[in-house]
C-alpha cells in the first residue's frame, strides 16, 4: 500500500524564496497534519485538517506560513518569504477517522541558506 | 501547559538483550499514548498505543506500560535486535493533537 507521499525530499533555496512543501496522504484518510522537526525543538505539529478544512493552526509559527488542502488527494505548506531559521525537515502525516494512529511520510529535508 | 518527556536520551543494548525506553508526562487530560520509531532519513513510524484507561498493552515483541499515577510510560522492546537501532518517541494524544517527547536513540551492539 502507498503510505503517504511528499515532495520533494530534500529542498534547498536561497533565503527570500518561496518553498513550497507538497503532500499526497494516504488514500481515504479524513486527518492530515503537517509537522516541522529540529535539533532544538523536536517534533511541533503546525497545522491540520479534517475533511480538507483547516481545523487548528496554532502551531504554525508566522505569517510567512500558510497551508492548503485543495482535495482530499493533496495538500501544500508555503513559507513566503524564507528564512535559515526556516531549515528543519517537515513531515506530513494521515490518518482515518475515529481513535487511529498518525502515519508519516518520509520528510522533506529544507535548508535555508 | 502540556509536557512529554524522556529520561534516556540514548540507550546502548546488546543484541539479543531486552531493552526499556522510558517517558514522563506532565499533564494527564489525554485520551491515549503513542509509540514511534524514526529510522535515519525517514518518518516516525507508528509502532504501538495504549488508552489512557488501560495499564498495559503488548504487541510483537514490544510492551507498553502506563502508569498515571506517577505519569510514566515506558516501551519494552524483547530480544532486541540491530533493526531496532532507531530513534524512539513518546507521543501524547488530546483530541487530534500529539504531543511527541524528545526521544531517545537506541543503539544495538552486536
Amino acid at each position: 500500500d502507498a503510505g503517504v507521499i511528499q515532495s520533494p525530499r530534500h529542498e534547498v533555496t536561497e533565503m527570500g524564496q518561496e518553498v513550497t512543501l507538497r503532500c499526497k496522504p494516504i488514500s481515504g484518510h479524513d486527518y492530515l497534519f503537517w509537522y516541522r522537526q529540529t535539533m532544538m525543538r523536536g517534533l511541533e505539529l503546525l497545522i491540520y485538517f479534517n475533511n480538507n478544512v483547516p481545523i487548528d493552526d496554532s502551531g504554525m509559527p508566522e505569517d510567512r506560513f500558510s497551508a492548503k488542502m485543495p482535495n482530499a488527494s493533496f495538500s501544500t505548506l508555503k513559507i513566503q518569504p524564507s528564512e535559515p531559521r526556516d531549515s528543519a525537515v517537515y513531515f506530513c502525516a494521515s490518518r482515518p477517522g475515529g481513535d487511529q494512529p498518525q502515519h508519516f511520510g518520509d520528510g522533506t529535508r529544507l535548508s535555508i541558506l | 501547559g502540556e509536557n512529554v518527556g524522556l529520561h534516556l536520551p540514548t540507550l546502548s543494548v546488546q543484541e539479543g538483550d531486552n531493552s526499556i525506553i522510558n517517558c514522563a508526562y506532565s499533564n494527564s487530560a489525554s485520551d491515549y499514548f503513542i509509540w514511534y520509531k524514526q529510522e535515519s532519513g525517514k518518518g516516525p513510524q507508528f509502532i504501538i498505543d495504549i488508552r489512557s484507561n488501560m495499564d498495559k498493552r503488548q504487541g510483537q515483541r514490544v510492551t507498553v506500560l502506563l502508569n498515571k499515577t506517577v505519569k510514566h510510560l515506558s516501551l519494552q522492546i524483547a530480544a532486541t535486535q540491530p533493526g531496532d537501532s532507531a530513534v524512539y518517541f513518546c507521543a501524547k494524544a488530546a483530541g487530534n493533537k500529539l504531543t511527541f517527547g524528545g526521544g531517545t536513540r537506541v543503539l544495538v551492539k552486536p
